[in-house]
C-alpha cells in the first residue's frame, strides 16, 4: 500500500539553528501538506501546497517557516532558526487529484534545546 | 481554535462489545468528516470518512453517523477488538475550498479490554 514516509524519525537540535524535515508524498499524489502536535495537544494545521505554490498557511506558519518541493517526490519543512517552542512531532500528508482524504506519514519528532 | 471537539478524552469497552466515540462541530460550512486512529509516536491513520450528504458510512466494523441538524458525528466499532486500542480523532473539512485543510478535534483515547 502506497504511504507517505518522512525523515528523520527524530532530530534534537539547539535553540536558533536551521531544520529542514523531509517526506516524500504518495506518488501521483497533487495536494501535499505539513501538520504538527505539541505533545498533549490537537494534531494543528500548518500548510498546504499545490501546483508549487502555497495554497493556505496557518498563523503558526510564520517567517520562520518554508515549504519547498525541489524535485518531482520530496516535499521539505524548513524551520529557519528553531525555538523551544517549535518542538513537536512533524507529519507530512499528500492527498491525491479526486476525494478529500488526506494520508498522513509517521512524523519526524523535532526536540529544540 | 474549538471548531471540532471530542468531549470524551477516554472510553474503555469490553472485547466484543460496541465503541461509540463522538465528536462535534460548530462550523456550518464543514462538509466533509474523517475519522483517523492514531498510536503513540505514529503518524494518524485514516479509517472512515463521510461527506455531508450522506448520514451513514459503513466499512467493515466501522460505522461513521453524521446528523447535520445537530453538527455532530459518531464512530462506531462492532465488535471491539483489543488491537482497536488507540486514540481516535475526528477531523472536519471544507471539500469545496479544496485546500484539504482538516480541523481535527482533540482526540479520544479508546481502551478495549480483554
Amino acid at each position: 500500500e502506497p504511504e507517505v514516509t518522512q525523515t528523520p524519525s527524530h532530530q534534537v537540535t539547539q535553540m536558533g539553528q536551521e531544520v529542514i524535515l523531509r517526506c516524500v508524498p504518495i506518488s501521483n499524489h497533487l495536494y501535499f501538506y505539513w501538520y504538527r502536535q505539541i505533545l498533549g495537544q490537537k494534531v494543528e494545521f500548518l500548510v498546504s501546497f499545490y501546483n508549487n505554490e502555497i495554497s493556505e498557511k496557518s498563523e503558526i506558519f510564520d517567517d520562520q517557516f518554508s515549504v519547498e518541493r525541489p524535485d518531482g517526490s520530496n516535499f521539505t519543512l524548513k524551520i529557519r532558526s528553531t525555538k523551544l517552542e517549535d518542538s513537536a512531532m512533524y507529519f507530512c500528508a499528500s492527498k491525491g487529484a479526486f476525494g478529500n482524504t488526506i494520508y498522513f506519514g509517521e512524523g519526524s519528532w523535532l526536540t529544540v534545546v | 481554535d474549538q471548531q471540532v471537539k471530542q468531549n470524551s478524552p477516554s472510553l474503555s469497552v469490553q472485547e466484543g462489545r460496541i465503541s461509540i466515540l463522538n465528536c462535534d462541530y460548530t462550523n456550518s460550512m464543514f462538509d466533509y468528516f474523517l475519522w483517523y486512529k492514531k498510536y503513540p509516536a505514529e503518524g494518524p491513520t485514516f479509517l472512515i470518512s463521510i461527506s455531508s450528504i450522506k448520514d451513514k458510512n459503513e466499512d467493515g466494523r466501522f460505522t461513521v453517523f453524521l446528523n447535520k441538524s445537530a453538527k455532530h458525528l459518531s464512530l462506531h466499532i462492532v465488535p471491539s477488538q483489543p488491537g482497536d486500542s488507540a486514540v481516535y480523532f475526528c477531523a472536519a473539512s471544507r471539500y469545496s475550498g479544496n485546500t484539504g485543510k482538516l480541523i481535527f478535534g482533540q482526540g479520544t483515547t479508546l481502551q478495549v479490554k480483554p
